[in-house]
Formats: C-alpha cells, structure tokens, sequence
C-alpha cells in the first residue's frame, strides 16, 4: 500500500527556509487521482492545511501562508516537497504529508510527521 | 478560511455512544457531501475513520458512523471503548481556497 515518509531539517534558524521533502511508495505520484497534500500541526494545536499539488505541478495554497510557500513535485523521483521562507517561532510545528483524494476530498494516508522547530 | 466548529471535548463511558458534531457554513460542510473524519492519538499522524460523510474505509470499526444535516455534520461512535480515547478531527472541502479546512478537533475522553 502507498506509504508516505517525511525528511529533512528538524531546526531551522528564523528568518531561513523551511524545506521538507516527502517520498512516496508503493505506489506512483503520476498515477492521477491524487493531490499530494501538507498539513501541519502547531504543539498542542489542531491541524492545518497548508496546501496541495497535482503531479502536473498545478498547486493550491493555504491564503494565510501563499506570500512563503512553494511546493514542488519531482515525480522521477516519486517525491513532493514544502518550501516556508522567512520563517519563525509562529512556524514551529509537526509537518505531514499526505495523500488527498481529488474526488472524495478525503487525506489517507499520512506521512509519520516531522516537528520543525525554528529557533536560534 | 475559518475552522470548522467542534466541542473541544466529549467523554463517555465504556459501553455507552457519544456524538461529535462539526459545524460548518453552506460553503463548507452544508453545501458538500466531503466530509471526512480523522483519529489521531497522541505523537500519532492523524488517521482516516470516515469519509464522504458516511464511508467507513476498510478496517475502520463499524462501531464509528457519521451523518450530516445541513451545516453540521457528526461522527457517532458507538460502544465506547478505551481505545477511542483519542483526538478527532473533521474536514470538509471548501469553496474557499486552498479547498481544504479542518475543525478545531474534540478530545475524546473514555471515563
């Protein structure tokens, strides 16, 4: 089944950028069907959107973070990634990937999560 | 974008059935038949119990089943268990941007 593994920098200094990778297997990111999503989540907070790619590159992003974001697809190598610039302390959170149906707007599965600390 | 409403937490005992609900407005929750529920435990990723308002994925306990009514949709769990102690979350697709938006999530407490 398809299984999706965050990687990349837990610290990142404030004012840098967040970059995140996550590989996808047991199954294609070109396939169709699927958006490929970020979600994070705050300490002790609930989830948030921070958006999503269709393998043919075209994104959606949360308002609140479209001025700091880009997210990528390599689909040769079966990855999307999160770009947050000029982060913060605001910025510190677990991050997930995961993967959203583009007709029932359902998330499964997930990656594991990744916490992101942003700190000096 | 704002969150879905949720109580912030619900509690029961064992054998009994709770209900959460999950408020949204007609361009969210009452306009679209996209609601999807998750569990997650605590240092867990969050889990899919419930999509398209009513489906149960595979594996997921029929003791867990959601409805909607208008702007508010529900997950019902039912023959509470110690196990359901855990963190829901609903979703629902948005005609807002980025398509997505969550709710605020409810603490399931087994008493």
């Amino acid at each position: 089944q398809v299984q999706l593994q965050e990687s990349g920098p837990g610290l990142v200094k404030p004012s840098e950028t967040l970059s995140l990778t996550c590989t996808v297997s047991g199954g294609s990111i070109s396939s169709g069907g699927y958006y490929w999503s970020w979600v994070r989540q705050h300490p002790g907070k609930g989830l948030e959107w921070i958006g999503y790619i269709y393998y043919s590159g075209s994104t959606y992003y949360n308002p609140s973070l479209n001025s700091r974001l880009n997210i990528s697809v390599d689909t040769s190598k079966n990855q999307f990634s999160l770009k947050l610039s000029s982060v913060t302390a605001a910025d510190t959170a677990v991050y997930y990937c995961a993967r959203s149906s583009r007709s029932g707007y359902y998330t499964s599965p997930w990656g594991q999560g990744t916490l992101v600390t942003v700190s000096s | 974008q704002s969150a879905l409403t949720q109580p912030a937490s619900v509690s029961g005992s064992p054998g009994q059935s709770i209900t959460i609900s999950c408020t949204g407005t007609s361009s969210d929750v009452g306009g679209y038949t996209f609601v999807s529920w998750y569990q997650q435990y605590p240092g867990k990723a969050p889990k899919l119990i419930i999509s398209e308002v009513s489906n149960r994925p595979s594996g997921v306990s029929t003791r867990f089943s959601g409805s909607k009514s208008d702007n508010t949709a529900s997950l019902t769990i039912s023959g509470l268990q110690a196990e359901d102690e855990a963190d829901y979350y609903c979703s629902s697709y948005t005609s807002s941007s980025p398509s997505y938006v969550f709710g605020t999530g409810t603490k399931v407490t087994v008493l």
